[in-house]
């Protein structure tokens, strides 16, 4: 059982590339979450999806696109990088229904766009 | 709408000494919170939650947290700091709403002196 899985670990962007963070659960849980981790804040909500084919934004989605085809996987797409997306992307899932349920987080990739 | 504040960005104790990171909440719904730990680049973990059952609420690593209506706090102790225990620490409240959207804290950076 290896939880919440994220790859890749670190990766530089130039401005305008284009690129996918993966995220896969091995816990068959409904719930996924992609945050936004800047130096000092909290961690800010980008897209979550409560199942397969169903997402929605969160707080930050501007420059960003997701999809969920299966349970497992919840890709992030960031379009046209921009230094303002410099920063630590996690993932997180937990089970469906109830608010006590807390998130299982992936180990977060650190991106730069310079 | 709920939210959540950590009342100190930075908090310093010495090794042995007593912890005490300060959570207050707001929400008009009987709320789940959590505290999560951070430790340096790497993801978050579950320290505690609080789910309506007991107020005082046992996590890992000999952490604890009381749940106060009244003063709407959620604060996290420990009694004796080791040093293991410097990294950051998030406050979380889950909404109540049927998207089980969390809104975290900015964070508290623990600080651990030999």
């Amino acid at each position: 059982n290896a939880g919440v899985t994220q790859t890749p670990k670190f990766r530089i962007l130039k401005i305008g590339q284009s690129m996918t963070l993966q995220c896969t659960q091995d816990m068959n849980h409904n719930y996924m979450y992609w945050y936004r981790q800047d130096p000092g804040m909290g961690l800010k909500l980008i897209y979550y999806s409560v199942g397969a084919g169903i997402t929605d934004k969160g707080e930050v989605p501007n420059g960003y696109n997701v999809s969920r085809s299966t349970t497992e996987d919840f890709p992030l797409r960031l379009e046209l990088a921009a230094p303002s997306q410099t920063s630590v992307y996690f993932c997180a899932s937990r089970p469906g229904l109830g608010s006590s349920y807390e998130q299982y987080f992936g180990p977060g990739t650190r991106l730069t766009v310079t | 709408a709920q939210s959540v504040t950590q009342l100190d960005s930075h908090v310093s104790v010495s090794e042995g000494t007593p912890v005490l990171l300060r959570c207050n909440y707001s929400s008009s719904y009987s709320p789940s919170l959590f505290w999560y730990v951070q430790h340096p680049n790497k993801g978050l973990q579950l320290l505690l939650k609080y789910t309506s059952a007991a107020t005082l609420v046992k996590g890992i690593n000999g952490f604890e947290a009381e749940f106060k209506k009244s003063e709407t706090s959620f604060h996290l102790t420990k009694p004796s700091a080791h040093m293991s225990d410097a990294a950051e620490y998030f406050c979380v409240v889950s909404t109540t709403s049927g998207t089980y959207k969390y809104i975290f804290g900015t964070g508290t950076r623990l600080k651990v002196l030999a």
